[in-house]
């Protein structure tokens, strides 16, 4: 069954810098999603994008954030100087369409511990 | 944002006996309920749905219930499975909508 590829699994990166997550979407998937999850607490959504763009994001997804689809496979989130409260898992998701029997596919995630 | 709850933030159960998920909302803009399935170090797994214009939908071992007059859906899982054991997540969206709300989620743990 296909399914949604990220990487890396973790990352440690020092506060102020710059983090690349990356993934790769089911193939035929149009629609595409970043999520995390802070230790402990619910799963957020951060930003959809379609269409080569973004269609729709939250307020956790501010300025220092981008999303990009450099090429046909790969979906990446930036972060462009990270925070300590940036430490989290980030899964990326990918869906089909946008129909009510259409669910998101999430990949297995990308552990980020900022220090 | 808690416009999807779940309340039980963990559940016991024996092996072979009925586990009982619950989950309540808010936004009665809601149209499309997903239940999802977690393991450690992986990510959300769908494992069923259930449109708001429906009250039942079943899937083998798992079923979803729907009242929508009092904004509440619940899960059952017969019989339970050791393998069954995982943190369960409720989610909504609105009609043509694009993103998921998940609720905190419920750790199941089934007993042999």
């Amino acid at each position: 069954e296909p399914e949604v590829t990220q990487t890396p699994s973790h990352q440690v990166t020092q506060m102020g810098q710059e983090v690349i997550l990356r993934c790769v979407p089911i193939s035929n998937h149009l629609y595409f999603y970043w999520y995390r999850q802070i230790l402990g607490q619910k799963v957020e959504f951060l930003v959809s994008f379609y269409n080569n763009e973004i269609s729709e994001k939250s307020e956790i997804f501010d300025d220092q954030f981008s999303v990009e689809r450099p090429d046909g496979s790969n979906f990446t989130l930036k972060i462009r100087s990270t925070k300590l409260e940036d430490s989290a898992m980030y899964f990326c998701a990918s869906r089909v369409d946008t129909a009510d029997n259409s669910p998101l596919h999430f990949g297995n995630g990308t552990r980020l511990t900022v220090t | 944002d808690q416009q999807v709850k779940q309340n039980s933030p963990s559940l016991s159960v024996q092996e072979g006996r009925i586990s009982i998920l619950n989950c309540d909302y808010t936004n009665s803009m809601f149209d499309y309920f997903l239940w999802y399935k977690k393991y450690p170090a992986e990510g959300p797994t769908f494992l069923i749905s259930i449109s708001s214009i429906k009250d039942k939908n079943e899937d083998g071992r798992f079923t979803v219930f729907l009242n929508k007059s009092a904004k509440h859906l619940s899960l059952h899982i017969v019989p339970s499975q050791p393998g069954d054991s995982a943190v369960y997540f409720c989610a909504a969206i609105k009609a043509a909508g694009n993103k998921l709300t998940f609720g905190g989620g419920t750790r199941v743990l089934v007993k042999p």
